[in-house]
């Protein structure tokens, strides 16, 4: 079955440290990959997305993520986080011929002052 | 540009009732997914519309129905209301029809079922 892991539901860290959110999928056909972000109370926002190309993609506000396709990794990474970063983060994937996004668990990411 | 918008932000019913959810797409948009999302959970996704037809279904049982009109805009219906529909209730709207064209989320409706 087709499926999306995020290794961790809670990532706290202090205001200007670097952060990794980790992502992982399953699937046996081509995959698009997406990280959405949702602060309190809110919808969800695209952070970034793959969908061919440089397997490097960046966000405006900072974060970037890596396709890895042998290690079937999606991480993103910030080098230095801010307290308006605090949100919950979720993974998506969609898979060839598939008409919905699979969403993670979600990563709950706490900045500290 | 508008986003994607959707009616009303808040709403409780009782088991049993029966509710309608709205999503205006945004401009250009022609597919429009529905997903809930349970409290500390991802969301899942439930039925995409494109063209006014239904193009996939999770797994949701047959009291979650839909539609989409011309204007491309889409209701959820769930009839029968349960406990655990309790959640936040997404529509993401995109253009084409291929998951490969990224989907926008509206801020969502949240249902609470006593």
């Amino acid at each position: 079955a087709q499926s999306v892991t995020q290794l961790d539901s809670q990532v706290p860290v202090f205001e200007e440290a670097p952060v990794e959110l980790r992502c992982n999928y399953s699937s046996s056909v081509s995959v698009y990959l997406f990280w959405y972000v949702q602060y309190p109370n809110q919808g969800l926002q695209l952070l970034l997305k793959y969908l061919s190309g440089s397997t490097l993609v960046e966000s405006i506000n900072g974060f970037e993520a890596e396709f890895n396709k042998s290690q079937t990794s999606f991480h993103l990474r910030k080098p230095s986080v801010h307290i308006s970063d605090t949100a919950e983060y979720f993974c998506a994937v969609t898979f060839q011929g598939a008409q919905k996004l699979v969403f993670g668990q979600g990563t709950r990411l706490t900045i500290n002052p | 540009e508008t986003g994607v918008t959707q009616s009303p932000t808040h709403l409780i019913k009782t088991r049993g009732q029966q509710v309608t959810l709205r999503c205006s797409s945004q401009s250009g948009h022609n597919t429009v997914s529905w997903y809930q999302q349970a409290l500390g959970q991802g969301p899942q996704f439930i039925f995409q519309y494109y063209r006014e037809e239904e193009n996939g279904r999770g797994n949701f049982p047959p009291r979650f129905s839909g539609l989409q009109f011309p204007n491309y805009s889409s209701e959820l219906n769930v009839n029968a209301l349960e406990l655990d529909d309790s959640a936040l209730y997404l529509c993401a709207s995109s253009l084409a029809g291929s998951l490969k064209e990224t989907q926008y989320f509206g801020p969502g409706t949240r249902l609470l079922v006593l």
